[in-house]
């Protein structure tokens, strides 16, 4: 079993939706979790981290957390052709920095 | 461009060949990372470096890969006698060195490599 599952996609859908990427983890003592976004042949970019349980927001992105369930989301609202790329969900657990990476989805969004 | 910064963007070596790889992080990140990414799939961390230390390595680093921050700043990969399987991006991040700041790893665009 991963460690973080992410499902891989492909996610088509049209210019204004409300888009909601998953993830879930396998170990409870992972504590801080990242939102990277990744254009084609580019390195990923990070959108949103957060270290609780909860919702974060930031513009037309909230980051979801629920610890209980191992299980955390990236809402995009009023989605736009420019978000199409691969989201991939990170997550951190040690003093030492290292992420574990989910495998990415990709997004796409038709105008 | 105050990013981090990778050379080259792109490698094609033949099997057996030994190849070296540049990152530039941040300027004032002390924490410097490589990871590797393959087709379809997330960043695999490979190893960071808290200023010129070596901290932690991936038991996916295998003995014909080497990594250095002799200054604290840059940083280089090699890769010896390349396989195939070799081939893939390589991601270089850097983030500041203390607290939770440490997870906010800022990528660069990495380096693409194919080995044939």
């Amino acid at each position: 079993q991963k460690e973080v599952e992410q499902d891989p996609g492909p996610l088509s859908v049209p210019e204004g939706a409300i888009v909601s990427l998953n993830c879930t983890y396998s170990n409870s003592a992972f504590q801080y979790f990242m939102w990277y976004r990744q254009y084609s042949r580019k390195g990923p970019e990070l959108l949103m981290y957060t270290y609780s349980s909860g919702n974060k927001e930031d513009g037309r992105f909230t980051a979801q957390v629920d610890k209980s369930s191992k299980y955390i989301s990236l809402f995009i609202r009023d989605s736009q052709p420019s978000d199409s790329a691969t989201y991939l969900c990170a997550i951190g657990y040690n003093q030492g920095g290292k992420l574990i990476f989910g495998q990415g989805t990709e997004l796409s969004v038709k105008p | 461009d105050t990013g981090v910064s990778q050379d080259p963007r792109h490698k094609i070596t033949k099997r057996g060949q030994n190849v070296t790889f540049r990152c530039d992080p941040i300027s004032e990140h002390n924490r410097l990372y490589w990871y590797r990414q393959t087709l379809g799939q997330g960043p695999e961390f490979l190893t960071y470096f808290q200023n010129e230390a070596q901290l932690e390595k991936s038991r996916l680093l295998s003995d014909r890969f080497s990594a250095e921050r002799p200054k604290g700043s840059f940083s280089t990969l090699e890769i010896q006698r390349t396989e195939q399987g070799d081939s893939a991006m390589y991601l270089c991040a850097s983030s500041l060195g203390n607290g939770l700041a440490i997870y906010e790893q800022y990528f660069g665009p990495g380096t693409r490599l194919t080995v044939t």
